[in-house]
């Protein structure tokens, strides 16, 4: 069965960089596209960023944009989020899925806080 | 970029009824929208894709429609374990973009 198993979270100081991964299993990694979405404390979803099957292209919503990198690795069944420059704003629950947006997986907790 | 205006935000409703919630597009998108649920401390599951088509494993009482810019998700007898929030997503273009979310909640 698909399983996507986030990493990488923590608690942060602005102005630093911290990079997320997704270890992906049970399905196709190399044939699907990657999607990051973020969740602050008590809000909604928000989609961050996806990468091409291939890790040719990216894509991002316009607030991250230049901030946010996502790579892969189809040799590794992994998608990466590196984040740099944290704000406050940044804070929340990172999820990564697949193209089929199902299942999702766990979330990882990003604070940011001096 | 596409917005998705979702509404309400949010709602009281008693088990039995009948739930609506719409998304409106800020550009004709298709059928390119997907529906998720979620509840608190949970991860979202995905309800609805292609604005009509139920996900594998997810009740009956689920339905999505619409075209173009307007959509909606129906509960057609909401049940105990429906008591959760609710998204809309368009994956017509990039950036791909979320509707604000609507909270169903116990009258």
């Amino acid at each position: 069965q698909v399983q996507l198993v986030e990493s990488g979270g923590g608690v942060v100081q602005p102005g630093t960089s911290l990079r997320l991964s997704c270890a992906a299993s049970g399905f196709t990694f190399r044939s699907s596209p990657m999607h990051w979405v973020r969740q602050a404390p008590g809000k909604g979803l928000e989609w961050v960023a996806a990468i091409s099957f291939d890790g040719a292209n990216q894509y991002y919503t316009d607030s991250v944009t230049g901030r946010f990198l996502i790579s892969r690795d189809n040799s590794k069944n992994t998608v990466y989020l590196r984040i740099n420059t944290l704000r406050p704003e940044d804070t929340g629950v990172y999820f990564c899925a697949n193209s089929a947006f199902n299942p999702w997986g766990q979330g990882t907790l990003v604070i940011v806080s001096s | 970029d596409i917005q998705m205006t979702q509404s309400p935000s949010a709602m009281s409703a008693s088990v039995g009824d009948r739930v609506t919630i719409t998304c409106r597009a800020s550009q004709g998108i298709s059928n390119h929208v997907a529906w998720f649920q979620q509840k608190p401390g949970r991860a979202p599951q995905r309800l609805i894709y292609a604005s009509s088509a139920l996900q594998t494993g997810v009740p009956s009482r689920f339905s999505g429609g619409g075209s173009g810019t307007d959509f909606t998700l129906t509960i057609s007898s909401l049940q105990p374990e429906d008591f959760a929030s609710y998204y809309c997503l368009q994956y017509s273009s990039y950036p791909w973009t979320f509707g604000q979310g609507t909270k169903v909640d116990i009258k």
